[in-house]
């Protein structure tokens, strides 16, 4: 069972159009973070938030933690081919008890120029 | 400038064989993560690292792992003897005023 599912699991679409990823549990996170990964590369991290029903942007990338700290969305506008990668989510998972940061399988996320 | 730096960038080893992968940081660290990628899956939490201990590991992290800061600064993780399934790439991340930085990682190939 995947504590952080995201979706789509993959996204192709034009430059120019926006787009929205998803990241849900059934658990609830003290914080979850957004990671954007390119091949052959660590991940780097985008954002965190904390806070439930937070709102946070950076840029073009609008990123939200659902009120119940379960769910999470990244929704990105007029996307551009260097948005191309795989975005992760991950979090503390407050009811496993992990410190560590769990992380969802990812979006592979592909903008055609 | 990245935070940490791994080494080897890739390793091919048979199986059976002892593989050790390094990371170093720029700074004086003290919490170190170990994460592994297995090829198109997600990235899975295998040891965290603090103070010279381990803090936290994962039922990933069995006794064919161990971690170690032998000489202060370089921070290891050493696979015994490896198997098949532990091909993957291998990622050393440092924790800073809550923020998680990656290295960009090893790669270990088991034949």
């Amino acid at each position: 069972t995947q504590l952080l599912e995201q979706s789509p699991q993959f996204l192709s679409i034009q430059e120019g159009e926006n787009l929205t990823v998803y990241c849900n549990s059934s658990s609830v996170f003290s914080s979850l973070q957004w990671y954007r990964q390119e091949p052959g590369e660590g991940p780097v991290l985008l954002v965190t938030v904390v806070t439930g029903g937070e709102v946070k942007k950076l840029k073009r990338l609008t990123f939200q933690f659902g009120d119940a700290r379960k769910d999470s969305s990244l929704h990105i506008t007029a996307a551009q081919p260097g948005d191309t990668g795989l975005y992760l989510c991950a979090g503390v998972n407050m009811d496993t008890g992990r410190r560590a940061l769990t992380f969802g399988s990812g979006t592979r996320l592909q903008v055609q120029p | 400038e990245p935070e940490v730096t791994q080494t080897p960038s890739h390793q091919v080893t048979q199986m059976g064989q002892e593989v050790i992968l390094r990371c170093v940081p720029i700074s004086n660290h003290l919490y170190f993560y170990w994460y592994r990628q297995i090829l198109g899956q997600k990235v899975e939490f295998l040891v965290s690292f603090y103070n010279n201990e381990i803090s936290e590991k994962s039922e990933i992290f069995d006794d064919q792992f161990s971690v170690e800061r032998p000489d202060g600064s370089n921070f290891t993780l050493k696979i015994r003897s490896t198997k098949l399934e532990d091909s993957a790439m291998y990622f050393c991340a440092t924790l800073i005023t809550g923020e998680l930085f990656f290295g960009e990682g090893s790669r270990l190939t088991v034949l």
